[in-house]
């Protein structure tokens, strides 16, 4: 079982629409989430980092559930510019290794 | 300005040879990393960095090889031993002391083996 499960996607949703994503992750030990913007052929971006009491900035809310493993990512009101795709990222502590990313949710916004 | 560079951004191989990736930072960032991407695919972890002179292996670790001689820099080889190497190559800094504080990437080098 990979340790960061997305749904590649794609989600097709027209201008307006507000669309959500989830992600799991099997390690009960992280303590650090975030989501990234990755548009094509391009390097991630921090979209926002994911609170335990969940945080939202403009469009975006982040959600985290820790009993069940999975964070999620709501945009609202979605345009255009937000085609990418989304990739779910877990840290397991500072001193551990690494980021940990999902492989990313495909999301296409149609006129 | 402050950021993470990484050059070249296209790079061509021929078979059986070796090539180096740089990546330089001056954000003053104490964690290096490097991840590979393959199309359609997540970043995988290569190598990382928590220190100089120290660095660990990741997921991917065959065939490559890094070296952390400075803070600002941490290049990656990539050896004649990687058997599959064309990929889209990423490499990220991040201070590593705080539960919530992010990565930085460079703008990646697509390597091809021609």
């Amino acid at each position: 079982r990979k340790e960061v499960e997305q749904d590649p996607g794609p989600f097709n949703v027209p201008e307006g629409a507000t669309v959500a994503f989830n992600c799991t992750y099997s390690n009960s030990a992280s303590q650090s989430f975030f989501w990234y913007r990755q548009d094509c052929r391009k390097e991630p971006k921090l979209l926002m980092s994911v609170y335990s009491s969940g945080n939202e900035d403009g469009r975006f809310t982040a959600q985290l559930n820790r009993a069940s493993q999975y964070i999620s990512l709501l945009i609202r009101d979605s345009k255009l510019s937000d085609s990418a795709t989304y990739l779910c990222v877990v840290k397991r502590g500072p001193g551990r290794r690494a980021l940990t990313f999902g492989s990313g949710t495909r999301l296409q916004v149609q006129p | 300005d402050g950021g993470i560079t990484q050059s070249p951004k296209y790079l061509f191989r021929k078979e059986g040879q070796n090539v180096t990736l740089s990546c330089e930072q001056n954000l003053n960032h104490d964690a290096m990393y490097w991840y590979r991407q393959d199309p359609g695919q997540g970043l995988r972890l290569i190598y990382y960095s928590q220190i100089v002179n120290d660095f660990q292996k990741g997921d991917i670790a065959e065939g490559y090889s890094v070296s952390r001689e400075k803070k600002e820099s941490f290049p990656l080889t990539v050896t004649s031993a990687q058997k599959n190497p064309t990929a889209f190559y990423l490499c990220a800094s991040s201070m590593d002391r705080g539960l919530n504080t992010e990565a930085f990437f460079g703008q990646g080098t697509r390597l091809t083996v021609v």
